[in-house]
């Protein structure tokens, strides 16, 4: 079983939609959480962190974590074409050298 | 300019070459990294770098080495390349803190044949 598990969809909405991705993990010694956004051809790029449990919101996306049943979520409002890409989850016990444990990821696809 | 320049982005090569794939930023990070990504798997790390001098092997670190020639500058090496390591290469930087956040370059696709 792996550490961080995420459905690699691809998910496809319409272009309004609300969109949830999810992962799952492991390793109750994770404190750390972060989505990351990876377009074609491009290198990830970080856009949600967030520390222990509760919700963080910046603009149309909220990320949310629940510790006592290993589970994250990534919700995007009114979705935009723009928004398609694949999301990696992230997340790390916040240790010295703080190393990520990224989930596989996540291809999400916005019509018009 | 991108903060994080890796060279090739792409590279065909042969079963049992010799592969360097190099990595510059400009970020002023002491902290690097190479990851490899396949699809469904995510990023696995490979190697990483505190500084100049350290060194660390990450989870996937057979089959390849590193070379940390300035805290600019971090280069991965396939010594005999082979198939399965056709794959999506990624450097990344970070700052010192613990918790900060990882700048990729845009990667390099490698193939083996």
């Amino acid at each position: 079983q792996k550490e961080v598990e995420q459905d690699p969809g691809p998910l496809s909405v319409p272009e309004g939609a609300i969109v949830s991705l999810n992962c799952t993990y492991s390793n109750s010694a994770f404190q750390y959480f972060m989505w990351y956004r990876q377009y074609s051809r491009k290198g990830p790029e970080l856009l949600m962190y967030t520390y222990s449990s509760g919700n963080k919101e910046d603009g149309r996306f909220t990320a949310q974590v629940d510790k006592s049943s290993k589970y994250i979520s990534l919700f995007i409002r009114d979705s935009q074409p723009s928004d398609s890409a694949t999301y990696l989850c992230a997340m790390s016990d916040g240790n010295a050298g703080n190393m990520l444990t990224f989930g596989g990821g996540t291809r999400l696809m916005v019509k018009p | 300019d991108a903060d994080v320049t890796q060279t090739p982005r792409n590279r065909i090569t042969k079963t049992g070459k010799r592969i360097m794939l190099e990595c510059s930023q400009t970020k002023g990070h002491d902290r690097m990294y190479w990851y490899r990504q396949d699809p469904g798997l995510g990023l696995r790390l490979i190697y990483y770098s505190f500084d100049v001098k350290d060194i660390n092997k990450g989870e996937i670190s057979d089959g390849y080495s590193v070379s940390r020639q300035a805290q600019a500058k971090f280069s991965l090496s396939l010594e005999s390349a082979i198939p399965n390591q056709t794959a999506l290469y990624f450097c990344a930087t970070k700052d010192r803190r613990n918790t900060g956040e990882l700048f990729f370059g845009e990667g390099s696709r490698l193939t083996v044949l």
